[in-house]
């Protein structure tokens, strides 16, 4: 089982600040998803990214994958109070049934 | 269209009691899989269902224990509950290996 560590575990910021949340592994990654979860809500996919060096924008939100594909970051510009959550990166799906969660960074985006 | 729904929402159990969570899939998806989140951490990966069948399994003890009906729907029964049971179980539906969708979860509490 590929073993995915995220940092940092938590990151409390003030609105409009930007940051960067990093996933890492000792072995590569067929593919990469990143997933949002809310309070009691389940994980929402935010965006997959399966070639090295691939980079993809989803609005204020920019994730970067690795030229091994052994690392995976995602950028927030302007954070707002609507992205707090736990930002989960994740391996696995499509013919790997399971997926494989890390643990999470925490992100409070304080008004 | 209707989501992944998971019943009930909340469960409190007291140590060695079973417990059977419900998930209905999302529309037109086959696939169901079932992930535990302990408190803090991301979701662990317990099993997965297609066609009626058990196709992959976690690392659980055989005390986790799941069903798919023919519309589906599936459910996870946990036998001789233990206190770190307790944790949110999230159900996800899939059509074949796409995209899987989370529903919002069943917090379960051991006493």
């Amino acid at each position: 089982t590929q073993l995915l560590e995220q940092s940092p575990q938590f990151l409390s910021i003030q609105e409009g600040e930007n940051l960067t949340v990093y996933c890492n592994s000792s072995s590569v990654f067929s593919s990469l998803q990143w997933y949002r979860q809310e309070p009691g809500e389940g994980p929402v996919l935010l965006v997959t990214v399966v070639t090295g060096g691939e980079v993809k924008k989803l609005k204020r939100l920019t994730f970067q994958f690795g030229d091994a594909r052994k690392d995976s970051s995602l950028h927030i510009t302007a954070a707002q109070t609507g992205d707090t959550g736990l930002y989960l990166c994740v391996s696995g799906g499509g013919s790997n049934y399971k997926l494989t969660f890390g643990k999470g960074t925490l992100l409070t985006v304080n008004p | 269209d209707a989501g992944v729904t998971q019943s009930p929402t909340h469960l409190i159990k007291t140590r060695g009691q079973q417990v059977t969570l419900r998930c209905s899939p999302k529309s037109g998806h086959d696939t169901v899989s079932w992930y535990q989140q302990a408190l803090g951490q991301g979701p662990q990966f317990i099993f997965q269902y297609y066609e009626e069948e058990e196709r992959q399994r976690g690392n659980f003890p055989d005390r986790f224990s799941g069903h798919q009906f023919p519309n589906y729907s599936s459910e996870l029964n946990v036998n001789a509950l233990l206190l770190g049971d307790s944790a949110l179980y999230l159900c996800a539906s899939s059509e074949l290996a796409y995209e899987q969708f989370f529903g919002p979860g069943t917090r379960l509490t051991v006493l």
